[in-house]
């Protein structure tokens, strides 16, 4: 199993340009989220999906978008790219969050760097 | 709302030595809680996680942590600390919501 899967590593937009990022899971997962990471603040949490066709917003959405056609896809979108989401994204994918008695773990993927001139 | 507070942002320890990474969260309840690593340029992975039953939970790689709830803490400890524990480490707590919120990371730098 590969697990989770982020496509492309690396990325340099100009600002104002538009790009896709795709996480792919191989895991039968329910759920998937996309995280940003900057130095000092953690993982911020962007969107996530809690099934195939479903999103929603977390803590920072603004300026981003997202699609969960196929329960193994996740896309986020930058429609017009700025300097502000220049960042580490990272895209993580686990079962149901939360069953009786327990909270399932998410797993990460490796992460795309992109740089926002 | 839940919180997670990692006090020390960045640790320096000598190999060999003990280790001990702080983790204080904000929740009503019995939370869920999570210790992740993330190693240079690379994705997170669990380190262990604690649901409930016995305080002192074990994880992988020769880590354990202690939730105690009179502190409110989630301490991640090794006893005897390796070059390649050289990473970031991230505490995390699932509560009443499917999102998890993490700290914002201890960074362990070990010495030879």
């Amino acid at each position: 199993n590969a697990g989770v899967t982020q496509t492309p590593k690396f990325r340099v937009l100009k600002t104002g340009q538009s790009m896709t990022l795709l996480c792919a899971q191989d895991m039968n997962h329910e759920y998937m989220y996309w995280y940003r990471q900057d130095p000092g603040m953690g993982l911020r949490l962007i969107h996530y999906s809690v099934g195939e066709g479903t999103t929603a917003k977390g803590e920072v959405p603004d300026g981003y978008n997202v699609s969960r056609l196929k329960k193994q896809n996740f896309l986020l979108g930058l429609e017009s790219a700025a300097p502000s989401q220049t960042s580490v994204y990272f895209c993580a994918s686990s079962r149901a969050a939360r069953t009786f008695l327990s909270y399932n773990e998410q797993f990460f993927g490796p992460g795309t760097r992109l740089t926002v001139l | 709302a839940q919180s997670v507070t990692q006090p020390d942002i960045h640790i320096t320890v000598s190999e060999g030595a003990s280790l001990e990474l702080r983790c204080n969260y904000s929740y009503g309840a019995t939370p869920y809680l999570f210790w992740y690593v993330q190693s240079p340029g690379q994705g997170l992975q669990l380190l262990l996680k604690y649901f409930s039953g016995d305080t002192l939970v074990q994880g992988i790689k020769g880590f354990e942590a202690e939730f105690k709830r009179s502190q409110s803490s989630f301490n991640l400890r090794k006893p005897s600390v390796h070059w390649s524990d050289a990473a970031e480490y991230f505490c995390a707590v699932g509560a009443n919501t499917d999102k998890l919120i993490f700290g914002t990371g201890t960074r362990l730098q070990v010495f030879p």
